[in-house]
Protein backbone atom coordinates (compact mmCIF):
# COMPACT_ATOMS: atom_id res chain seq x y z
CA UNK A 1 0.00 0.00 0.00
CA UNK A 2 1.35 3.37 -0.77
CA UNK A 3 2.62 6.10 2.17
CA UNK A 4 3.71 9.07 2.59
CA UNK A 5 6.13 10.26 5.64
CA UNK A 6 6.66 13.42 6.77
CA UNK A 7 9.64 13.24 9.10
CA UNK A 8 9.25 16.20 10.55
CA UNK A 9 6.24 17.45 13.00
CA UNK A 10 7.34 21.27 12.94
CA UNK A 11 9.86 23.41 11.36
CA UNK A 12 10.65 26.89 12.15
CA UNK A 13 12.31 29.63 9.91
CA UNK A 14 13.30 33.16 10.10
CA UNK A 15 11.59 35.71 7.73
CA UNK A 16 13.55 35.95 4.67
CA UNK A 17 14.99 32.81 4.65
CA UNK A 18 14.79 30.15 2.42
CA UNK A 19 12.30 26.77 3.90
CA UNK A 20 11.66 23.07 3.01
CA UNK A 21 9.14 20.93 4.52
CA UNK A 22 9.87 17.26 3.47
CA UNK A 23 8.33 14.52 1.94
CA UNK A 24 8.74 11.13 1.16
CA UNK A 25 6.24 8.57 -0.34
CA UNK A 26 6.15 4.96 -0.53
CA UNK A 27 3.98 3.82 -4.33
CA UNK A 28 4.29 0.76 -6.42
CA UNK A 29 3.97 2.24 -9.45
CA UNK A 30 4.57 5.68 -10.78
CA UNK A 31 3.37 8.20 -8.25
CA UNK A 32 1.05 11.33 -8.73
CA UNK A 33 2.31 13.97 -6.13
CA UNK A 34 0.41 16.84 -3.83
CA UNK A 35 1.43 19.85 -1.33
CA UNK A 36 -1.90 21.18 0.62
CA UNK A 37 -1.50 23.98 3.03
CA UNK A 38 -4.13 24.22 5.94
CA UNK A 39 -4.41 27.77 7.81
CA UNK A 40 -5.94 27.65 11.29
CA UNK A 41 -10.23 26.63 10.89
CA UNK A 42 -10.10 26.69 7.06
CA UNK A 43 -9.89 23.65 4.76
CA UNK A 44 -6.98 22.54 2.81
CA UNK A 45 -5.78 24.44 -0.48
CA UNK A 46 -4.34 22.64 -2.82
CA UNK A 47 -0.51 24.32 -3.76
CA UNK A 48 1.32 22.07 -6.17
CA UNK A 49 1.28 18.93 -8.09
CA UNK A 50 3.91 16.34 -10.09
CA UNK A 51 2.28 14.38 -12.06
CA UNK A 52 5.24 14.06 -15.19
CA UNK A 53 7.66 16.16 -16.74
CA UNK A 54 9.97 18.77 -14.98
CA UNK A 55 11.40 17.46 -11.72
CA UNK A 56 10.69 20.79 -10.65
CA UNK A 57 7.36 22.19 -10.24
CA UNK A 58 6.19 25.87 -9.26
CA UNK A 59 2.65 26.46 -7.29
CA UNK A 60 0.84 29.07 -5.79
CA UNK A 61 2.52 31.70 -3.27
CA UNK A 62 5.70 31.14 -4.83
CA UNK A 63 6.33 27.76 -3.40
CA UNK A 64 7.99 25.09 -5.61
CA UNK A 65 8.84 20.95 -5.00
CA UNK A 66 11.14 18.93 -6.39
CA UNK A 67 10.43 15.12 -7.14
CA UNK A 68 13.45 13.22 -6.85
CA UNK A 69 12.71 9.09 -7.89
CA UNK A 70 15.49 7.64 -6.74
CA UNK A 71 15.15 9.65 -3.02
CA UNK A 72 11.32 8.61 -3.41
CA UNK A 73 11.06 12.48 -2.09
CA UNK A 74 9.01 15.37 -2.83
CA UNK A 75 10.42 18.52 -1.03
CA UNK A 76 8.49 21.67 -0.50
CA UNK A 77 10.48 24.78 -1.19
CA UNK A 78 10.76 29.04 -0.72
CA UNK A 79 13.48 30.75 -1.55
CA UNK A 80 12.28 33.38 0.78
CA UNK A 81 9.55 32.61 3.99
CA UNK A 82 7.01 34.68 5.14
CA UNK A 83 5.36 35.24 8.03
CA UNK A 84 1.96 34.53 6.43
CA UNK A 85 3.44 31.00 5.57
CA UNK A 86 3.05 30.03 9.12
CA UNK A 87 0.38 26.79 8.57
CA UNK A 88 0.04 23.34 8.61
CA UNK A 89 1.40 21.51 5.29
CA UNK A 90 -0.03 18.34 3.77
CA UNK A 91 1.76 16.05 1.75
CA UNK A 92 -0.06 13.94 -0.93
CA UNK A 93 0.13 11.11 -2.90
CA UNK A 94 -2.09 8.55 -5.25
CA UNK A 95 -1.05 5.70 -6.68
CA UNK A 96 -2.31 5.25 -10.01
CA UNK A 97 -2.13 1.39 -9.52
CA UNK A 98 -5.00 1.52 -7.09
CA UNK A 99 -8.57 2.96 -7.03
CA UNK A 100 -10.16 6.07 -6.66
CA UNK A 101 -10.61 7.23 -2.72
CA UNK A 102 -8.11 4.30 -1.36
CA UNK A 103 -5.35 5.56 -3.69
CA UNK A 104 -5.23 9.06 -1.92
CA UNK A 105 -2.61 9.12 1.03
CA UNK A 106 -2.08 12.32 3.08
CA UNK A 107 1.17 12.45 5.13
CA UNK A 108 0.76 13.89 8.87
CA UNK A 109 1.49 17.17 8.64
CA UNK A 110 3.82 19.44 9.10
CA UNK A 111 3.63 22.57 11.11
CA UNK A 112 5.77 25.41 9.96
CA UNK A 113 6.37 28.64 11.81
CA UNK A 114 8.27 31.55 9.93
CA UNK A 115 9.59 33.70 12.93
CA UNK A 116 9.30 37.85 12.35
CA UNK B 1 -17.34 29.91 -8.37
CA UNK B 2 -18.16 28.19 -4.90
CA UNK B 3 -16.04 25.26 -5.35
CA UNK B 4 -16.96 22.84 -2.63
CA UNK B 5 -19.78 24.03 0.05
CA UNK B 6 -19.93 22.38 3.04
CA UNK B 7 -23.00 22.77 5.95
CA UNK B 8 -23.09 23.63 8.75
CA UNK B 9 -19.94 24.69 9.74
CA UNK B 10 -20.17 24.04 13.14
CA UNK B 11 -22.73 21.52 15.25
CA UNK B 12 -23.13 20.53 18.92
CA UNK B 13 -25.31 17.11 19.54
CA UNK B 14 -26.04 14.91 22.35
CA UNK B 15 -25.05 11.33 22.38
CA UNK B 16 -27.31 9.64 20.51
CA UNK B 17 -28.50 11.87 18.17
CA UNK B 18 -28.58 12.19 14.40
CA UNK B 19 -27.51 14.30 11.86
CA UNK B 20 -26.63 15.00 8.21
CA UNK B 21 -23.31 16.87 6.88
CA UNK B 22 -24.10 18.36 3.23
CA UNK B 23 -21.75 19.12 0.93
CA UNK B 24 -22.08 20.02 -2.66
CA UNK B 25 -19.62 21.17 -5.63
CA UNK B 26 -19.33 23.31 -8.52
CA UNK B 27 -16.59 21.97 -10.29
CA UNK B 28 -18.68 19.11 -12.29
CA UNK B 29 -16.29 16.47 -10.85
CA UNK B 30 -16.77 12.52 -10.69
CA UNK B 31 -15.30 12.21 -7.81
CA UNK B 32 -16.16 13.17 -4.11
CA UNK B 33 -14.94 12.20 -0.56
CA UNK B 34 -15.33 12.49 3.31
CA UNK B 35 -12.44 12.90 5.32
CA UNK B 36 -12.09 13.52 9.12
CA UNK B 37 -8.80 15.14 11.21
CA UNK B 38 -8.27 14.47 14.20
CA UNK B 39 -5.11 15.70 16.08
CA UNK B 40 -2.41 13.25 15.82
CA UNK B 41 -4.11 11.30 13.27
CA UNK B 42 -4.15 13.30 9.90
CA UNK B 43 -6.83 13.00 7.39
CA UNK B 44 -8.40 9.59 7.47
CA UNK B 45 -10.94 8.78 4.68
CA UNK B 46 -14.31 7.87 5.66
CA UNK B 47 -16.04 7.37 2.41
CA UNK B 48 -16.00 8.18 -0.75
CA UNK B 49 -17.89 8.22 -4.23
CA UNK B 50 -15.81 7.83 -7.26
CA UNK B 51 -18.58 8.55 -9.84
CA UNK B 52 -22.42 9.88 -9.43
CA UNK B 53 -24.27 6.45 -8.13
CA UNK B 54 -21.70 4.46 -6.36
CA UNK B 55 -20.19 4.88 -2.73
CA UNK B 56 -17.68 3.13 -1.31
CA UNK B 57 -16.17 2.48 2.47
CA UNK B 58 -12.43 4.58 3.31
CA UNK B 59 -10.79 3.57 6.42
CA UNK B 60 -13.05 4.58 9.45
CA UNK B 61 -16.77 4.01 8.17
CA UNK B 62 -18.46 2.77 10.76
CA UNK B 63 -20.91 4.78 12.47
CA UNK B 64 -21.57 6.58 9.25
CA UNK B 65 -23.46 6.42 6.13
CA UNK B 66 -23.13 8.17 2.63
CA UNK B 67 -25.26 9.77 -0.40
CA UNK B 68 -24.32 10.56 -3.51
CA UNK B 69 -27.40 12.36 -4.77
CA UNK B 70 -26.63 13.75 -7.61
CA UNK B 71 -23.65 14.88 -9.27
CA UNK B 72 -22.93 17.57 -7.19
CA UNK B 73 -23.96 16.29 -3.80
CA UNK B 74 -22.34 14.09 -1.32
CA UNK B 75 -24.10 13.34 2.14
CA UNK B 76 -22.53 12.24 4.96
CA UNK B 77 -25.02 10.65 7.90
CA UNK B 78 -24.37 10.09 11.38
CA UNK B 79 -26.82 7.71 12.80
CA UNK B 80 -26.18 7.63 16.46
CA UNK B 81 -23.25 10.02 17.54
CA UNK B 82 -20.84 9.43 19.78
CA UNK B 83 -18.18 11.02 21.78
CA UNK B 84 -15.54 9.10 19.40
CA UNK B 85 -17.02 10.79 16.30
CA UNK B 86 -15.96 14.52 17.87
CA UNK B 87 -13.85 16.02 15.03
CA UNK B 88 -13.28 17.90 11.84
CA UNK B 89 -14.98 16.73 8.72
CA UNK B 90 -14.07 17.67 5.43
CA UNK B 91 -16.09 17.25 2.12
CA UNK B 92 -13.67 17.10 -1.05
CA UNK B 93 -13.72 16.52 -5.12
CA UNK B 94 -11.61 15.77 -8.11
CA UNK B 95 -11.82 15.53 -11.49
CA UNK B 96 -10.81 11.45 -11.34
CA UNK B 97 -8.67 9.41 -9.50
CA UNK B 98 -5.25 10.86 -10.94
CA UNK B 99 -6.26 14.75 -10.52
CA UNK B 100 -5.89 16.90 -6.90
CA UNK B 101 -8.93 17.34 -5.02
CA UNK B 102 -10.57 20.65 -3.66
CA UNK B 103 -11.31 20.45 -0.37
CA UNK B 104 -14.26 22.23 1.66
CA UNK B 105 -14.03 24.96 4.66
CA UNK B 106 -14.51 22.05 7.41
CA UNK B 107 -17.18 21.42 9.67
CA UNK B 108 -16.49 20.80 12.98
CA UNK B 109 -18.75 18.74 15.42
CA UNK B 110 -18.88 17.88 19.03
CA UNK B 111 -20.43 15.10 20.61
CA UNK B 112 -21.21 15.73 24.57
Amino acid sequence: AQSVAQPEDQVNVAEGNPLTVKCTYSVSGNPYLFWYVQYPNRGLQFLLKYITGDNLVKGSYGFEAEFNKSQTSFHLKKPSALVSDSALYFCAVRDINVGDGQNFVFGPGTRLSVLP
Amino acid sequence: NAGVTQTPKFQVLKTGQSMTLQCAQDMNHNSMYWYRQDPGMGLRLIYYSASEGTTDKGEVPNGYNVSRLNKREFSLRLESAAPSQTSVYFCASSESRYTEAFFGQGTRLTVV
